[in-house]
C-alpha cells in the first residue's frame, strides 16, 4: 500500500532532551511537510522540503530541525530549544510544491515532554 | 498575511440533520481552497477542493462546498448527516502559486444517532 508512515505513534521524553520523529513515504512524492497540531489552533507549518537536500522554514520553525537526505524520508528533530514541544506532529507529502497538489497526511506522532 | 477562520468549534447534530460549517479566509489574490476531514483514529484526508471554475464543488461522501468570492467564504455543506460523519473538519487555503497551506482551527462535528 502506498502511503506515509510516522513512528512512533506515541513518544515520551524528558525536558531538555532532543527527540527525532520519523516520516517515510512511498508515494514517490517530491515535497514533504511537517505540521504541528495543538488543540484549538489547527495545523501550523514547521518545515517543508521540495527536493532532496533542500528544505525551508515554515511559520513556527524555531526549536526544530529537519533533514532530507533521501526522497522518501523527512525526519524532524525537536530540540531542547523548543519551549513547548508537547503536541501532535503530522507529516505530509505532495507531488510537488505547486499549490494545486493535494497533500497526503501520515497518522501523526503524539509527543509528550515530561 | 493569510489566515483562515472557522467560527464553529464544536457542532452537535442529530442524524439526518443538515450541516453547514463556516470557513472564511483573508487573502487578496487568487486562492485554492480545501476541506480536510480527520475521522477518529484516522489520517487527515482530503474531502474536497476548489481551484477554479464552478464555485460549487462536490466531494466525497455527499459533501459539497461553495466558494463565494465576495464573502471570502468556502462553507462546507451536507444535506443529511450520518453518525459516521462524526469527525474534525479543517478548512485550508493557499494562494495560487504559493507553497504554504494555511489551516483553520478546525470544527469538531458530533452526530448523535
Amino acid at each position: 500500500d502506498g502511503g506515509i508512515t510516522q513512528s512512533p505513534k506515541y513518544l515520551f521524553r524528558k525536558e531538555g532532551q532532543n527527540v527525532t520523529l520519523s516520516c517515510e513515504q512511498n508515494l514517490n512524492h517530491d515535497a514533504m511537510y511537517w505540521y504541528r497540531q495543538d488543540p484549538g489552533q489547527g495545523l501550523r507549518l514547521i518545515y517543508y522540503s521540495q527536493i532532496v537536500n533542500d528544505f525551508q522554514k515554515g511559520d513556527i520553525a524555531e526549536g526544530y530541525s529537519v533533514s532530507r537526505e533521501k526522497k522518501e524520508s523527512f525526519p524532524l528533530t525537536v530540540t531542547s530549544a523548543q519551549k513547548n514541544p508537547t503536541a501532535f506532529y503530522l507529516c505530509a507529502s505532495s507531488r510537488g510544491l505547486d499549490s494545486y497538489n493535494e497533500q497526503f497526511f501520515g497518522p501523526g506522532t503524539r509527543l509528550t515532554v515530561l | 498575511a493569510q489566515s483562515v477562520s472557522q467560527h464553529n468549534h464544536h457542532v452537535i447534530l442529530s442524524e439526518a440533520a443538515s450541516l453547514e460549517l463556516g470557513c472564511n479566509y483573508s487573502y487578496g489574490g487568487t486562492v485554492n481552497l480545501f476541506w480536510y476531514v480527520q475521522y477518529p483514529g484516522q489520517h487527515l484526508q482530503l474531502l474536497l477542493k476548489y481551484f477554479s471554475g464552478d464555485p460549487l464543488v462536490k466531494g466525497i461522501k455527499g459533501f459539497e462546498a461553495e466558494f463565494i468570492k465576495s464573502k471570502f467564504s468556502f462553507n462546507l455543506r451536507k444535506p443529511s448527516v450520518q453518525w459516521s460523519d462524526t469527525a474534525e473538519y479543517f478548512c485550508a487555503v493557499n494562494g495560487a502559486g504559493a507553497n504554504n497551506l494555511f489551516f483553520g482551527t478546525g470544527t469538531r462535528l458530533t452526530v448523535i444517532p
